[in-house]
Protein backbone atom coordinates (compact mmCIF):
# COMPACT_ATOMS: atom_id res chain seq x y z
CA UNK A 1 0.00 0.00 0.00
CA UNK A 2 0.70 3.53 -0.34
CA UNK A 3 0.94 4.10 3.69
CA UNK A 4 1.79 2.57 6.93
CA UNK A 5 -0.90 0.07 7.37
CA UNK A 6 -1.07 -0.96 11.31
CA UNK A 7 -3.58 -3.60 12.32
CA UNK A 8 -6.29 -3.72 14.73
CA UNK A 9 -6.95 -0.36 14.93
CA UNK A 10 -8.64 -0.69 17.83
CA UNK A 11 -8.15 -3.71 21.04
CA UNK A 12 -9.74 -4.26 23.74
CA UNK A 13 -8.06 -6.57 26.18
CA UNK A 14 -8.48 -7.70 29.70
CA UNK A 15 -6.00 -7.34 32.19
CA UNK A 16 -4.16 -10.31 32.16
CA UNK A 17 -4.16 -10.74 28.00
CA UNK A 18 -1.72 -11.18 26.09
CA UNK A 19 -2.00 -8.82 22.59
CA UNK A 20 -0.08 -8.46 18.95
CA UNK A 21 0.04 -5.65 17.54
CA UNK A 22 1.31 -5.24 13.59
CA UNK A 23 2.93 -2.90 11.16
CA UNK A 24 3.20 -3.05 7.51
CA UNK A 25 5.90 -0.29 6.74
CA UNK A 26 5.91 1.29 2.80
CA UNK A 27 7.86 -1.23 0.88
CA UNK A 28 11.21 -0.59 0.59
CA UNK A 29 11.12 1.50 3.96
CA UNK A 30 14.56 0.49 5.72
CA UNK A 31 13.86 1.98 9.10
CA UNK A 32 10.77 1.14 11.41
CA UNK A 33 9.79 2.98 14.68
CA UNK A 34 7.34 1.67 17.98
CA UNK A 35 5.81 4.97 19.14
CA UNK A 36 3.24 4.63 22.24
CA UNK A 37 0.71 7.96 22.96
CA UNK A 38 -0.62 8.07 26.23
CA UNK A 39 -4.04 9.88 26.26
CA UNK A 40 -3.49 13.76 25.67
CA UNK A 41 0.25 13.02 25.57
CA UNK A 42 2.85 13.09 22.72
CA UNK A 43 3.66 10.15 21.22
CA UNK A 44 7.29 8.84 23.16
CA UNK A 45 9.60 6.41 21.33
CA UNK A 46 9.43 2.94 22.17
CA UNK A 47 11.74 0.80 19.86
CA UNK A 48 13.83 1.24 16.60
CA UNK A 49 14.46 -1.73 13.86
CA UNK A 50 16.35 -1.03 11.11
CA UNK A 51 15.70 -4.08 8.41
CA UNK A 52 15.14 -7.01 10.78
CA UNK A 53 17.82 -5.78 13.70
CA UNK A 54 16.49 -3.87 16.34
CA UNK A 55 19.27 -1.31 17.65
CA UNK A 56 16.92 0.21 20.04
CA UNK A 57 14.92 -0.77 22.26
CA UNK A 58 15.30 1.66 24.82
CA UNK A 59 11.88 2.89 25.38
CA UNK A 60 9.70 -0.36 25.82
CA UNK A 61 8.38 -0.10 29.62
CA UNK A 62 8.94 -3.68 30.79
CA UNK A 63 9.82 -6.82 29.98
CA UNK A 64 6.27 -7.34 29.08
CA UNK A 65 6.75 -5.55 25.71
CA UNK A 66 8.03 -7.37 22.73
CA UNK A 67 8.89 -6.11 19.40
CA UNK A 68 10.19 -8.66 16.25
CA UNK A 69 10.70 -7.23 12.18
CA UNK A 70 11.73 -11.00 11.26
CA UNK A 71 12.44 -10.44 7.52
CA UNK A 72 12.48 -6.83 7.55
CA UNK A 73 9.27 -5.88 6.46
CA UNK A 74 6.18 -6.15 8.73
CA UNK A 75 6.70 -5.81 12.27
CA UNK A 76 4.96 -7.10 15.52
CA UNK A 77 4.82 -5.17 19.17
CA UNK A 78 3.83 -7.86 21.35
CA UNK A 79 2.52 -7.04 25.20
CA UNK A 80 2.27 -10.17 27.81
CA UNK A 81 0.21 -9.36 30.44
CA UNK A 82 -1.51 -6.45 29.73
CA UNK A 83 -1.87 -4.09 32.36
CA UNK A 84 -4.28 -0.79 32.82
CA UNK A 85 -1.15 1.51 32.20
CA UNK A 86 -0.65 0.08 29.10
CA UNK A 87 -4.22 1.84 27.15
CA UNK A 88 -2.77 3.90 24.73
CA UNK A 89 -2.21 4.68 20.90
CA UNK A 90 0.85 2.97 19.65
CA UNK A 91 2.05 3.99 16.55
CA UNK A 92 4.00 2.67 14.28
CA UNK A 93 6.66 4.89 11.75
CA UNK A 94 8.77 4.33 8.56
CA UNK A 95 11.17 5.55 6.88
CA UNK A 96 13.99 4.92 4.38
CA UNK A 97 17.11 6.18 6.63
CA UNK A 98 16.74 7.23 10.25
CA UNK A 99 17.95 10.55 9.67
CA UNK A 100 14.74 11.02 6.71
CA UNK A 101 13.18 14.10 7.24
CA UNK A 102 10.25 12.95 7.58
CA UNK A 103 9.11 9.55 9.10
CA UNK A 104 5.35 8.00 7.81
CA UNK A 105 3.36 7.50 10.67
CA UNK A 106 0.52 4.80 10.38
CA UNK A 107 -3.02 5.45 12.02
CA UNK A 108 -1.96 3.87 15.32
CA UNK A 109 -3.90 0.94 17.38
CA UNK A 110 -5.86 2.22 19.71
CA UNK A 111 -4.97 -0.26 22.94
CA UNK A 112 -7.85 -0.60 25.86
CA UNK A 113 -7.00 -2.61 28.88
CA UNK A 114 -10.17 -3.01 31.03
CA UNK B 1 13.51 19.12 32.21
CA UNK B 2 11.11 19.45 29.18
CA UNK B 3 12.76 18.87 26.13
CA UNK B 4 9.81 20.08 23.95
CA UNK B 5 7.94 22.82 25.36
CA UNK B 6 4.13 23.68 23.65
CA UNK B 7 2.39 26.28 26.30
CA UNK B 8 -0.93 26.10 24.41
CA UNK B 9 -3.02 23.20 25.20
CA UNK B 10 -5.92 24.93 22.93
CA UNK B 11 -6.24 28.09 19.98
CA UNK B 12 -8.93 28.98 18.10
CA UNK B 13 -8.77 30.98 14.80
CA UNK B 14 -11.25 32.00 12.38
CA UNK B 15 -11.01 30.67 9.14
CA UNK B 16 -8.74 32.52 6.35
CA UNK B 17 -6.84 34.12 9.30
CA UNK B 18 -3.49 33.05 10.24
CA UNK B 19 -2.35 31.95 13.55
CA UNK B 20 1.07 30.38 15.33
CA UNK B 21 1.61 27.48 16.92
CA UNK B 22 4.66 28.19 19.99
CA UNK B 23 6.99 25.87 20.47
CA UNK B 24 10.42 26.12 22.59
CA UNK B 25 12.86 23.36 22.52
CA UNK B 26 16.07 22.92 25.05
CA UNK B 27 18.89 20.62 24.36
CA UNK B 28 22.86 21.29 24.33
CA UNK B 29 23.50 19.61 21.04
CA UNK B 30 24.90 22.30 18.25
CA UNK B 31 22.95 20.07 15.41
CA UNK B 32 19.59 18.39 15.40
CA UNK B 33 16.66 19.15 13.64
CA UNK B 34 12.93 20.33 14.41
CA UNK B 35 9.14 18.85 12.97
CA UNK B 36 6.09 20.09 13.21
CA UNK B 37 3.05 17.26 12.94
CA UNK B 38 -0.76 17.45 12.20
CA UNK B 39 -3.16 14.73 14.07
CA UNK B 40 -6.64 14.77 13.00
CA UNK B 41 -9.10 12.95 14.73
CA UNK B 42 -8.15 9.46 12.46
CA UNK B 43 -5.56 9.24 14.47
CA UNK B 44 -2.41 9.49 11.71
CA UNK B 45 0.41 11.55 12.70
CA UNK B 46 1.09 13.34 9.38
CA UNK B 47 4.75 15.30 8.45
CA UNK B 48 4.12 18.82 8.11
CA UNK B 49 7.68 21.00 8.36
CA UNK B 50 11.18 20.31 9.25
CA UNK B 51 13.79 22.56 10.44
CA UNK B 52 17.35 22.02 10.44
CA UNK B 53 19.64 23.80 13.09
CA UNK B 54 21.98 24.74 10.79
CA UNK B 55 19.81 26.09 8.67
CA UNK B 56 20.30 30.08 7.34
CA UNK B 57 16.60 30.51 6.62
CA UNK B 58 13.36 29.81 7.83
CA UNK B 59 11.32 26.39 6.44
CA UNK B 60 8.34 26.90 4.49
CA UNK B 61 6.09 24.20 2.98
CA UNK B 62 2.87 25.91 1.40
CA UNK B 63 0.39 27.15 4.07
CA UNK B 64 3.26 26.23 6.71
CA UNK B 65 6.12 28.01 7.58
CA UNK B 66 8.51 27.75 10.67
CA UNK B 67 9.63 31.04 12.55
CA UNK B 68 12.98 29.73 13.45
CA UNK B 69 14.65 31.80 16.07
CA UNK B 70 17.34 29.81 17.36
CA UNK B 71 19.45 32.05 20.15
CA UNK B 72 15.60 32.23 22.01
CA UNK B 73 15.38 28.14 20.69
CA UNK B 74 11.95 28.39 19.52
CA UNK B 75 10.55 27.04 16.90
CA UNK B 76 7.19 28.27 15.70
CA UNK B 77 4.77 26.60 13.70
CA UNK B 78 2.83 29.46 10.97
CA UNK B 79 -0.75 28.50 9.26
CA UNK B 80 -1.64 31.15 7.21
CA UNK B 81 -5.14 31.44 5.26
CA UNK B 82 -6.57 28.59 7.94
CA UNK B 83 -9.07 26.54 6.99
CA UNK B 84 -11.59 23.96 8.56
CA UNK B 85 -9.49 21.24 7.94
CA UNK B 86 -6.53 22.51 9.78
CA UNK B 87 -8.22 21.63 12.89
CA UNK B 88 -6.38 19.22 14.58
CA UNK B 89 -3.35 18.25 17.06
CA UNK B 90 -0.07 19.94 16.10
CA UNK B 91 2.49 18.56 17.58
CA UNK B 92 6.68 20.06 18.01
CA UNK B 93 9.15 17.26 17.90
CA UNK B 94 12.70 17.28 17.85
CA UNK B 95 15.56 14.70 16.79
CA UNK B 96 18.94 15.22 18.18
CA UNK B 97 21.56 14.77 15.62
CA UNK B 98 23.88 13.15 18.70
CA UNK B 99 21.21 11.60 21.10
CA UNK B 100 22.06 9.68 24.44
CA UNK B 101 23.98 6.80 23.09
CA UNK B 102 23.89 8.07 19.39
CA UNK B 103 20.36 7.18 19.20
CA UNK B 104 20.22 10.41 16.47
CA UNK B 105 17.24 9.06 14.94
CA UNK B 106 14.40 9.52 18.35
CA UNK B 107 12.04 12.07 18.13
CA UNK B 108 11.06 13.42 20.84
CA UNK B 109 7.56 15.23 21.03
CA UNK B 110 5.49 18.00 22.43
CA UNK B 111 2.06 17.37 24.44
CA UNK B 112 0.75 19.53 21.63
CA UNK B 113 -1.80 22.16 20.85
CA UNK B 114 -5.14 21.42 19.74
CA UNK B 115 -6.19 24.00 17.28
CA UNK B 116 -10.04 24.55 16.78
CA UNK B 117 -10.88 26.49 13.34
CA UNK B 118 -14.12 28.56 13.36
CA UNK B 119 -16.00 29.03 10.03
Amino acid sequence: GAGVSQSPRYKVAKRGQDVALRCDPISGHVSLFWYQQALGQGPEFLTYFQNEAQLDKSGLPSDRFFAERPEGSVSTLKIQRTQQEDSAVYLCASSFGAQSYGYTFGSGTRLTVV
Amino acid sequence: AQKITQTQPGMFVQEKEAVTLDCTYDTSDPSYGLFWYKQPSSGEMIFLIYQGSYDQQNATEGRYSLNFQKARKSANLVISASQLGDSAMYFCAMREASGRGGSNYKLTFGKGTLLTVNP
